[in-house]
């Protein structure tokens, strides 16, 4: 079935640091690939996403490209800040009605 | 525009009950999906809605069960409830089904 995997954590970081998350994917046919944001307290936002191989998402400085090759979709961000902190999730949908996410990584940056 | 929003925001439960989750759509949105989070974990796809009719569905068992309202709001009900069903519970509404989902903050169910 469709799954994705991603890097656990918890991952914690200084300001100003280089952040990178890793998710890989496997998939029946040829997914769609997001990352979903769950801030303390809150529900999932919709950071970025991409629809098809070579696309690069971008969001608030966070980047991720679709690539088929490896079947992954890292996310990175050059810079994390304070306001960075929360749960990061990796997505696909395939049949655009049901989004299957990784377990979700924790990031944590301190000033 | 009003985002989606979910009631109530917390609820315990004990076994065996019965519960129910609403859940108002984005103005403008027509497909409701539903997932569990337990602690820990990714959402898990518990079922869709579009107009009114079941649209997909995830492996949870019948117990779980879902209505859809002609002004496209959403309730889950969940039967029988067993300690495992202690989660997050988020609904996300979306214009069409093939569109961005946009998530509500949840509902924080614990059975004891």
């Amino acid at each position: 079935g469709d799954s994705v995997t991603q890097m656990e954590g918890p991952v914690t970081l200084s300001e100003e640091a280089f952040l990178t998350i890793n998710c890989t994917y496997t998939a029946t046919g040829y997914p769609s690939l997001f990352w979903y944001v769950q801030y303390p307290g809150e529900g999932l936002q919709l950071l970025l996403k991409a629809t098809k191989a070579d696309d690069k998402g971008s969001n608030k400085g966070f980047e991720a490209t679709y690539r088929k090759e490896t079947t992954s979709f890292h996310l990175e961000k050059g810079s994390v800040q304070v306001s960075d902190s929360a749960v990061y999730f990796c997505a696909l949908s395939v049949n655009d009605y049901k989004l299957s996410f990784g377990a979700g990584t924790t990031v944590t940056v301190r000033a | 525009e009003t985002g989606v929003t979910q009631s109530p925001t917390h609820l315990i439960k004990t076994r065996g009950q019965q519960v129910t989750l609403r859940c108002s759509s984005q103005s403008g949105h027509n497909t409701v999906s539903w997932y569990q989070q337990a602690l820990g974990q990714g959402p898990q796809f518990i079922f869709q809605y579009y107009r009114e009719e079941e649209n997909g569905r995830g492996n949870f068992p019948p117990r779980f069960s879902g209505l859809q309202f002609p002004n496209y709001s959403s309730e889950l009900n969940v039967n029988a409830l067993e300690l495992d069903d202690s989660a997050l519970y988020l609904c996300a509404s979306s214009f069409v089904v093939n569109t961005e989902a946009f998530f509500g903050q949840g509902t924080r169910l614990t059975v004891v």
